[in-house]
């Protein structure tokens, strides 16, 4: 069966540090992946998303960047992280298009900018 | 433009009685319409989802919702919530245009009370 991995759960970290948050599925291939941020009473934004190893879109302009160097894993990064940084980031997956195929959700990292 | 409105940020139910969380949207083609669940400090899990087949949805859980195209509406129902269903809601509207993007709302918290 295929699981979704994301680590840290909780991280909490200086504004002006680097970010790196990580995501790796198991039990599929060529899975499209996707980064996720929820902010405190809001709904779900849509960072980055992915379809093949090396191909990375990107849906908000951010402080943030996204990378897959391999089939199953999905990195999140910062350089220098702001405040406005901080948030629940979920990572998930999906076989095909969101719309047609269900997403599959990691535990999500909780990421504090202090 | 599509959007998505969940129409009560909480909503508080006796153990036992029916639950309606009402979410209302907006879309320029036929939508595609999901609800997500999303229990403490985890991922979303699908419940239900509307692709433009019976307009009456069966999802996990005894959970249901209805899509009324005249009044726009995708309200989900359960006769009778059990103390497992307290968790956060979402519901979530595809553009139709074959995006990767899916539309969240801002989410309702359900509150079950003994």
């Amino acid at each position: 069966s295929q699981t979704i991995h994301q680590w840290p759960a909780t991280l909490v970290q200086p504004v002006g540090s680097p970010l790196s948050l990580e995501c790796t599925v198991e039990g599929t291939s060529n899975p499209n992946l996707y980064w996720y941020r929820q902010a405190a009473g809001r709904g779900l934004q849509l960072l980055f998303y992915s379809v093949g190893i090396g191909q990375i879109s990107s849906e908000v302009p951010q402080n943030l960047s996204a990378s897959r160097p391999q089939d199953r894993q999905f990195i999140l990064s910062s350089k220098k992280l702001l405040l406005s940084d901080s948030g629940f980031y979920l990572c998930a997956w999906s076989e095909g298009r969101p719309t047609n195929e269900k997403l599959f959700f990691g535990s999500g990292t909780q990421l504090s900018v202090l | 433009a599509q959007s998505v409105t969940q129409l009560d940020s909480h909503v508080s139910v006796s153990e036992g009685t029916p639950v309606l969380l009402r979410c209302n949207y907006s879309s320029s083609y036929s939508p595609s319409l999901f609800w997500y669940v999303q229990h403490p400090n985890k991922g979303l899990q699908l419940l239900l989802k509307y692709t433009s087949a019976a307009t009456l949805v069966k999802g996990i859980n005894g959970f249901e919702a209805e899509f009324k195209k005249s009044e726009t509406s995708f309200h989900l129902t359960k006769p009778s919530a059990h103390m497992s269903d307290a968790a956060e809601y979402f519901c979530v509207v595809s553009p139709g245009d074959s995006s990767y993007k899916l539309i969240f709302g801002s989410g309702t918290r359900l509150l079950v009370r003994p």
